[in-house]
């Protein structure tokens, strides 16, 4: 059984640019979640993504976006990269919004 | 608003001895309450929940938790240490479900 994954595990972007991050959910799981988390903290919830449909958001610029497919696999979409975009993304599965959370390994991004 | 506050953001103890993970909560709503621990350059792997009923939770690799409500905490210990227990652990607090939110960690040094 294929837990959460997520592609690609390393990247490097430029100021300005854009990058799509991608999500496999655990088999079963209809709901996916992504937080950021940068050096040294804790990770930060972005949004969730339930019948393919955002249904939380936290504190995150319009720049962060995202999509859920029919399939339940899920992208998000950071524009206008900054420098302080710099951050290990993690998308996490769950069986409805208040299941137990099944992270990936997550995507590391490097913005310069 | 919920939050969690993580005391100390390292943590070093010795092998075999006590392992006492502080941590407290607001949340303006009855609280889910999780640990999660995190190995290098790996997602978060969930060690123990609390929902409702029993205030002493037991995790995997031998992690318990006790949810006080007067005292808004729910410490992690272990009562006797390995090596394989340094990691970044985590806790979080989930509203009646809602999205989770995670502390900034604690980073656990074993010392042999």
């Amino acid at each position: 059984d294929a837990g959460v994954t997520q592609s690609p595990t390393h990247l490097i972007k430029t100021r300005g640019q854009q990058v799509t991050l991608r999500c496999s959910p655990k088999s079963g799981h209809d709901t996916v979640s992504w937080y950021q988390q940068a050096l040294g903290q804790g990770p930060q919830f972005i949004f969730q993504y339930y019948e393919e449909e955002e249904r939380q958001r936290g504190n995150f610029p319009d720049r962060f976006s995202g999509h859920q497919f029919p399939n339940y696999s899920s992208e998000l979409n950071v524009n206008a990269l900054l420098l302080g975009d710099s951050a290990l993304y993690l998308c996490a599965s769950s069986l409805n919004s208040a299941g137990e959370l099944f992270f990936g390994e997550g995507s590391r991004l490097t913005v310069l | 608003a919920q939050s969690v506050t993580q005391l100390g953001s390292h943590v070093s103890v010795s092998e075999g001895a006590l392992v006492l993970l502080r941590c407290n909560y607001s949340s303006s709503v009855p609280p889910y309450l999780f640990w999660y621990v995190q190995y290098p350059n790996q997602g978060l792997q969930l060690l123990l929940k609390y929902t409702t009923g029993a205030t002493l939770v037991k995790g995997i690799n031998g992690f318990e938790a006790e949810f006080k409500k007067s005292e808004t905490s729910f410490h992690l210990t272990k009562p006797s240490a390995h090596m394989s227990d340094a990691a970044e652990y985590f806790c979080a607090v989930s509203p009646l479900g809602d999205k989770i939110i995670f502390g900034k960690g604690t980073r656990l040094h074993i010392l042999p």
